[in-house]
């Protein structure tokens, strides 16, 4: 089983819809939460970063994080064709040295 | 892509042959990394560096070797690539003000092809 699990999707979703993304994980060490935004045949790029449990909120992102139930989120509101991409999310422990990626979400935003 | 290049940008390349790629910062951090991003794995960690001359192994480091001699450059060598190593290669670097950061650069990517 791995560490992070992440539905590789494709998620197609018609322009100005909310889209709910996720991850679930294993091990409960895991204490800071990261998405990251990747372009096809582009580097991936932070776009959100959560510490612990609760909500964050970055315009039209919020990323909100259970630690409870082992479990992240991130919503995009008023989804844009511009937001078509794979996101990642990302954790790791203590330090950051290590970081633990899901294996991405493709996203498409139709017009 | 933050200061950060990767050469070369794509390699074909046949099993049996040595290959190395190379991270070029120009951001100054500490930390320079190298993952690897294959289909239904994601991206991997092979190696990283917290300094000059300083490295640790990832999760898929079998296979692979690194080399910091200087802080703006970071090397991946494949001794004898294998088919099994195609894929696209990720640097990133992170931590400018001395420790690691949660947000990682990364570079644009090396899509290697060994035949």
């Amino acid at each position: 089983q791995k560490e992070v699990e992440q539905d590789p999707g494709p998620l197609s979703v018609p322009e100005g819809a909310i889209v709910s993304l996720n991850c679930t994980y294993s091990n409960s060490a895991f204490q800071y939460f990261m998405w990251y935004r990747q372009y096809s045949r582009k580097g991936p790029e932070l776009l959100m970063y959560t510490y612990s449990s609760g909500n964050k909120e970055d315009g039209r992102f919020t990323a909100q994080v259970d630690k409870s139930s082992k479990y992240i989120s991130l919503f995009i509101r008023d989804s844009q064709p511009s937001d078509s991409a794979t996101y990642l999310c990302a954790m790791t422990s203590t330090g950051f040295q290590k970081l633990v990626f899901g294996t991405g979400t493709r996203l498409l935003v139709s017009p | 892509d933050a200061g950060i290049t990767q050469s070369p940008r794509h390699k074909v390349t046949e099993t049996g042959t040595p290959v190395t790629l190379r991270c070029h910062q120009t951001e100054n951090h500490r930390y320079m990394y190298w993952y690897r991003q294959d289909p239904g794995h994601g991206l991997r960690l092979i190696h990283y560096s917290y300094g000059v001359k300083d490295t640790d192994k990832g999760e898929v480091s079998d296979g692979y070797s690194v080399s910091r001699s200087k802080t703006e450059d970071f090397l991946l060598t494949l001794e004898s690539a294998t088919s099994s190593q195609t894929s696209v290669y990720f640097c990133a670097i992170s931590g400018s003000a001395g420790g690691a950061s949660y947000e990682q650069y990364f570079g644009p990517g090396t899509r290697l092809t060994v035949t």
